[in-house]
């Protein structure tokens, strides 16, 4: 198996309600990724979990909540979101935090917060 | 600082003709990573390459070839004989040693017309 799996592929909701973001590899990758990436603009990333405890997060706003429950499994809990929070959300995985090997991406999950 | 700089933020040409994306980084590192990701219009990041600070040799795969060349801090991507299918956003990418971050340029989008 050789790929990061994004659920759901889209997700429309709104200002008040609470919903995740999950991503599943079963690679054996050690790190984790989230990226925002808004249209025509290229990915920022959000947080980065390594051996499944949190080591990166880009001052992102409080509604995003990360949480790695083991090391195949990333989930993004979302709270009280913005229509400015409307983006791509990339989930990403790799061999080694260190050692830069290049990234495998999911396809994303396609979130509208009307 | 890091940085990476895509100057040219659309391109198009006829199928089977050659085309270069260009692609220059800033870094204070010795030691780096390098990446070019592709983006179809599915949203998917597919990686392509990845070249670390000390392999300068070029590279080709198939109708893909990367120019790295640290005199002039660039890594061009070239594509030989496009087809439509290589229609897509393309990302050059550079990663520090110190940091686990890959910080992604703004992207060359490439229509390939038949």
């Amino acid at each position: 198996d050789t790929e990061v799996t994004q659920t759901p592929k889209h997700l429309v909701m709104g200002m008040t309600n609470k919903k995740s973001l999950k991503c599943e590899q079963h690679m054996g990758h050690r790190a984790m990724y989230w990226y925002k990436q808004k249209a025509k603009k290229p990915p920022e990333l959000m947080f980065v979990y390594s051996y499944e405890k949190l080591s990166i997060n880009e001052s992102v706003p409080s509604r995003f909540s990360p949480e790695c429950p083991n090391s195949s499994l990333l989930n993004l809990h979302l709270h009280a979101l913005q229509p400015e929070d409307s983006a791509l959300y990339l989930c990403a995985s790799s061999q080694d935090t260190l050692r830069n090997y290049g990234y495998t991406f999911g396809s994303g999950t396609r979130l509208t917060v009307v | 600082a890091q940085k990476v700089t895509q100057a040219q933020t659309e391109i198009s040409v006829v199928e089977k003709e050659d085309v270069t994306l260009d692609c220059v980084y800033e870094t204070r590192d010795t030691t780096y990573y390098l990446f070019w990701y592709k983006q179809p219009p599915s949203g998917e990041l597919v990686f392509l390459i990845r070249r670390n600070s000390f392999d300068e040799q070029n590279e080709i795969s198939g109708r893909y070839s990367w120019n790295f060349q640290k005199s002039t801090s660039s890594f061009n991507f070239t594509i030989t004989a496009s087809q439509v299918v290589d229609s897509a956003v393309y990302f050059c990418a550079l990663s520090e040693n110190r940091d686990d971050k890959i910080i992604f340029g703004k992207g060359t989008r490439l229509h390939i017309l038949p």
